[in-house]
């Protein structure tokens, strides 16, 4: 079974500041991850995602993710936030062996202030 | 880029009756689809995956009799809430996994907003 924690439902972060969100994973075979941001009443944007390439992903918007194996995680990260970063993020996990389904984390909502 | 395109993007229903929500891939061909749901500052819940031209593999708990999905050519699933009452009121959101992409590109509609009255 694959799944995936976040920690923390809600930061706040200000304008210009570093955005970081915290993502782990736990999968019994090699994982693929991936970041998603959703708008409100709106689907889901793929971020960015990791498939056993390198370790650094850049997506869209300037941010990134590092996935480490050692620490089972995949942090994104944004170097200077901005105000229309405000969003609901989440982590999503599947694997070669998951059926393709996607697993999601629970979320984490992003607030960025003046 | 690929493109899900979901409609409708809101409905409101009267209790007792069935609402069908499609999901269409409009410049990729889809083998796979996946309708979650998302109740309100939650995470998304996977429903049932649906295959073209097979029948759909719904996750425990969820009512098969009561979401009808039917996947019946590679660009177009749908997903037929029946009888449906409030308490089926929720955001509705399919996926489609892209077949010519080998390394899982999974695109999202938009979502459909269900309100049961």
């Amino acid at each position: 079974a694959q799944s995936v924690t976040q920690l923390g439902s809600h930061v706040s972060v200000s304008e210009g500041a570093l955005v970081l969100l915290r993502c782990n994973y736990s999968s019994s075979v090699p994982p693929y991850l991936f970041w998603y941001v959703q708008y409100p009443n709106q689907g889901l944007q793929l971020l960015l995602k990791y498939t056993s390439a390198a370790t650094l992903v850049k997506g869209i918007n300037g941010f990134e993710a590092e996935f480490k194996k050692s620490e089972t995680s995949f942090h994104l990260t944004k170097p200077s936030a901005h105000m229309s970063d405000a969003a609901e993020y989440f982590c999503a996990v599947t694997s070669q062996g998951g059926g393709n389904k996607l697993t999601f984390g629970t979320g984490t909502q992003l607030k960025v202030e003046l | 880029g690929a493109v899900v395109s979901q409609h409708p993007s809101w409905v409101i229903c009267k209790s007792g009756t069935s609402v069908k929500i499609e999901c269409r891939s409009l410049d990729f061909q889809a083998t796979t689809m996946f309708w979650y749901r998302q109740f309100p500052k939650q995470s998304l819940m996977l429903m049932a995956t649906s295959n073209e031209g097979s029948k759909a593999t719904y996750e425990q708990g969820v009512e098969k009799d009561k979401f009808l999905i039917n996947h019946a050519s590679l660009t177009l699933s749908t997903l037929t809430v029946t009888s449906a009452h409030p308490e089926d009121s929720s955001f509705y959101i399919c996926s489609a996994r892209d077949r010519g992409q080998s390394n899982y590109g999974y695109t999202f509609g938009s979502g459909t907003r269900l309100t049961v009255v």
